[in-house]
């Protein structure tokens, strides 16, 4: 069945790089996305990637598609503390929109 | 993009009561979501809001528990029936306006059972 996996938790300081990774089953997934979610609130799209992409860069944020691995990763350039959040990815079945959520990393940004 | 309300944005309710949470979209849109995210966890997809018809349901969610409408392209309601403890979690409404992969996302309705 599918299944979408993330590591729970990744502690930078402020001014790094962080790389938040994800791996899924579903090879018909058509986008893949990052969803960002601070405490208390609801869910941000961050940013998404149609699945024929390898990469797409938007700003700070930088998604890399490898989709023979089947591994989505997103990196943020110089972490803010207002970055810290917890952030999903999730895939979509085929083309339906219906998401399938991984468990999502805890990012914690230290001063 | 697509500006999403919810209503309530949190309650607290009796165990065997139902609760209707409202979703408005400032536009409209073709697909429509509701999501469960229990406390602690992720989210998990419950049912398709399909406009004029019957909601489709995923495994697990039945419509007994979780009646839908969707009367239009823009609005559309979840209830939660003969609630529990297990039921407190956060229900969320997601939309996709057509023109993008993009998924939207509401508030949230944060629902405590007691």
């Amino acid at each position: 069945g599918e299944d979408v996996e993330q590591s729970l938790f990744l502690s930078v300081r402020e001014g790094d790089s962080s790389v938040i990774n994800c791996t899924y089953t579903d090879s018909s997934s058509t986008y893949l996305y990052w969803y960002k979610q601070e405490p208390g609130a609801g869910l941000q799209l961050l940013t998404y990637i149609f699945s024929n992409m390898d990469m797409k860069q938007d700003q700070r944020l930088t998604v890399l598609l490898n989709k023979k691995d089947k591994h989505l990763s997103l990196r943020i350039a110089d972490t803010q503390t207002g970055d810290s959040a917890i952030y999903f990815c999730a895939e979509s079945m085929d083309s339906s929109y219906k998401l399938i959520f991984g468990s999502g990393t805890r990012l914690l940004v230290r001063p | 993009s697509a500006v999403i309300s919810q209503k309530p944005s949190r309650d607290i309710c009796q165990r065997g009561t139902s609760l209707t949470i409202q979703c408005q979209v400032d536009s409209q849109v073709t697909m429509m979501f509701w999501y469960r995210q229990q406390p602690g966890q992720s989210l998990t997809l419950i049912a398709t809001a399909n406009q004029g018809s019957e909601a489709t349901y995923e495994s697990g969610f039945v419509i007994d528990k979780f009646p839908i409408s969707r009367p239009n392209l823009t609005f559309s309601t979840l209830t939660v029936s003969n609630m529990s403890p297990e039921d407190s979690s956060i229900y969320l409404c997601s939309v996709n306006t057509g023109s993008t992969g993009e998924l939207f996302f509401g508030e949230g309705s944060r629902l405590t059972v007691l």
